[in-house]
This record gives structure tokens, C-alpha cells and sequence, in this order.
């Protein structure tokens, strides 16, 4: 059984400040790990993915992640942030078992003060 | 651009009632899935579909039925809906083709009173 960590529920920033959103896993066998936004009221959209390689992956938006197979964790970045990324942030394991077995944390509520 | 939409996007019913939320993609996905996400939970994996007529249970299945009719349409019915099901739904699609990423609707507020 997959399990998400994201150890921070709320993180509050000003605009222009650096962010990172942190999330640890724990899994047995080959995953994908990947970060999910979702906007108030609003479904959850794809960020970005990792499944190996390069293990920083570049997403949509300025946000990047770091994979870190010693520390279990997958964190997001982002270097300067905006009013609009202001949302809730998923981090997600999942591997290809014939369909997609997502498991997600709880969240991390991100709020970017103007 | 590929979509899901979810209707309805706010439902009330009441206890005992039957309360049927569809969803419908223009993806060509495969897989479907509805999830359930609640306060302290995150989201949580009620049934999932690999193509039309089959459904399969998840992770929290018991109270829910679900629906395969087409490559584009799933359905989530609660046949006897109870207040501990108000919560918000969320329907997204999937390919293992196209590696694991899933595409979500835009939800459905359920309250069940």
C-alpha cells in the first residue's frame, strides 16, 4: 500500500517569495509521482510527473519538483509566486496496474498574500 | 481540449432518496474514476471503470453503485443516500497509454439531508 505525506496543511507567503510545498511517500515497486493544483471550486488539474530520469521535473506555471529517492519525498518548488497560485496543492503516487491507482495526500492549502 | 463535465454541479437530496451524478468525457479515455473528497480525507477512490460495461469498486465502495453504458459516460448512483454521503464528487478520466495522469470534472456538491 502506497501513503502520501504532506506534512504542511497551510502555508502562507507574500508575493514574490519563494515556496516549497513538501511531500514524502512511502511505496513498494515502480511509481509515478506527481503534483495536482486545485483552484477553489474547481477539479483537480496536472501539474507536472516524474517516473525517472532527470529527477527535477519542470511543470506548467514556473512550478518544479525534485525527486529524492534517500528522503522519499517528491517537494514542489516554485521560485516566485503570484496572487493566482493561491489553491490547494495534491501530491500523488500511482503506479499502472491496468488502471491508474492513484493515491493522494491530504493537501497543502497554499495562500499568497498580494 | 479534452474534457470532463459533471452534472449536476450542486444536488441536494434527501436521506433514503436515489441520487444518480453523471459524468461525461471527450477524452477517448479508457478509464474512469469517481472520487469522493472530504475535509481531512483528501480524495478517496469509490469506483473505476477500463471501458464500457465494466465497473469495478475502490477504495470506498459500499453505499455506491456505478455505471458504464459508453467509452464516454459514468455514472455514480447512491440508491439510498444517506447523510453521511454529502460530500463533493469528482469524476476524472484516464489512459495508461498516456502515462499516469488523470483529468478531472469540476465536481458535484452533494448534501444530503
Amino acid at each position: 500500500t502506497q501513503t502520501v505525506s504532506q506534512s504542511d496543511a497551510h502555508v502562507t507567503v507574500f508575493e514574490g517569495d519563494s515556496v516549497e510545498l513538501r511531500c514524502n511517500y512511502s511505496y513498494g515497486g515502480s511509481i509515478y509521482l506527481s503534483w495536482y493544483i486545485q483552484h477553489h471550486g474547481r477539479g483537480l488539474q496536472f501539474l507536472l510527473k516524474y517516473y525517472s530520469g532527470n529527477p527535477v521535473v519542470q511543470g506548467v506555471n514556473g512550478f518544479e519538483a525534485e525527486f529524492s529517492k534517500s528522503d522519499s519525498s517528491f517537494h514542489l518548488r516554485k521560485a516566485s509566486v503570484h496572487w493566482s497560485d493561491s489553491a490547494v496543492y495534491f501530491c500523488a503516487v500511482s503506479q499502472n496496474t491496468g488502471y491508474q491507482n492513484f493515491y493522494f495526500g491530504k493537501g497543502t492549502s497554499l495562500t499568497v498574500i498580494p | 481540449e479534452a474534457a470532463v463535465t459533471q452534472s449536476p454541479r450542486n444536488k441536494v437530496a434527501v436521506t433514503g432518496g436515489k441520487v444518480t451524478l453523471s459524468c461525461n468525457q471527450t477524452n477517448n479515455h479508457n478509464n474512469m474514476y469517481w472520487y469522493r473528497q472530504d475535509t481531512g480525507h483528501g480524495l478517496r477512490l469509490i469506483h473505476y471503470s477500463y471501458g464500457a460495461g465494466s465497473t469495478e469498486k475502490g477504495d470506498i465502495p459500499d453505499g455506491y453503485k456505478a455505471s458504464r453504458p459508453s467509452q464516454e459516460n459514468f455514472s455514480l448512483i447512491l440508491e439510498l443516500a444517506t447523510p453521511s454521503q454529502t460530500s463533493v464528487y469528482f469524476c476524472a478520466s484516464g489512459d495508461v497509454l498516456e502515462g499516469d495522469t488523470l483529468y478531472f470534472g469540476a465536481g458535484t456538491r452533494l448534501s444530503v439531508l
